[in-house]
């Protein structure tokens, strides 16, 4: 069975621009959660989606958001990049989101802000 | 909000037993999960605990205390491939809160 893939796997933008990042979950997974890392703040839960409903936010600004399609696939977008928003961004999937239910972590994809 | 806290570093040499303790204040527990991060890759899960005591599994061993807010895990039989970092997550109210992780460092 294939894992988590995120595309694309690195990414260069500038100040101000916006960012579409992808995540397609292991087949049969309907919980996708998104995160960021960083090297200063480890990392931080960014939302949650589940059958296409938000059910988690973390403390993020409103530049940062996202969405989930039928197919279970997600999406996140940050708009009005600033230097800050560089960072590790990682997708984790699992069968539903219940407290038991282990998250499997996708590879990621490193955006960098100039 | 919630604290995990755990050590930044830890060396060990090859075949030693090392023992990540990993702290943590919060409300609404539903469990804690241990991952395992190599430079530049994803997170790999490892362990879950949500009622006390231990959990084995193979040269891997998580504990937690829930009154204690408190667990560690146990890596035995060290070897080169087990430098990575460490991260304890907590779940709780149905978020997954992560820890700064633990640079595991094997010498040989």
């Amino acid at each position: 069975k294939a894992g988590v893939t995120q595309t694309p796997r690195y990414l260069i933008k500038t100040r101000g621009q916006q960012v579409t990042l992808s995540c397609s979950p292991i087949s049969g997974h309907r919980s996708v959660s998104w995160y960021q890392q960083t090297p200063g703040q480890g990392l931080q839960f960014l939302f949650e989606y589940f059958s296409e409903t938000q059910r988690n936010k973390g403390n993020f600004p409103g530049r940062f958001s996202g969405r989930q399609f039928s197919n279970s696939r997600s999406e996140m977008n940050v708009s009005t990049l600033e230097l800050g928003d560089s960072a590790l961004y990682l997708c984790a999937s699992s069968l539903i989101p219940e407290s038991t239910d282990t998250q499997y972590f996708g590879p990621g994809t490193r955006l960098t802000v100039l | 909000g919630q604290n995990i806290d755990q050590p930044t570093e830890m060396t060990a040499t090859e075949g030693a037993i090392v023992q990540i303790n990993c702290t943590y204040q919060t409300s609404g527990f539903n469990g804690l999960f241990w991952y395992q991060q190599h430079a530049g890759e994803a997170p790999t899960f490892l362990s879950y605990n949500v009622l006390d005591g231990l959990e084995e599994k193979g040269r891997f061993s998580s504990f937690l205390s829930r009154s204690k807010g408190y667990s560690y895990l146990l890596l035995k039989e060290l070897q080169m491939k087990d430098s990575a970092s460490y991260l304890c997550a907590v779940r709780s109210w149905g978020k997954l809160q992560f820890g700064a992780g633990t640079q595991v460092v094997v010498t040989p």
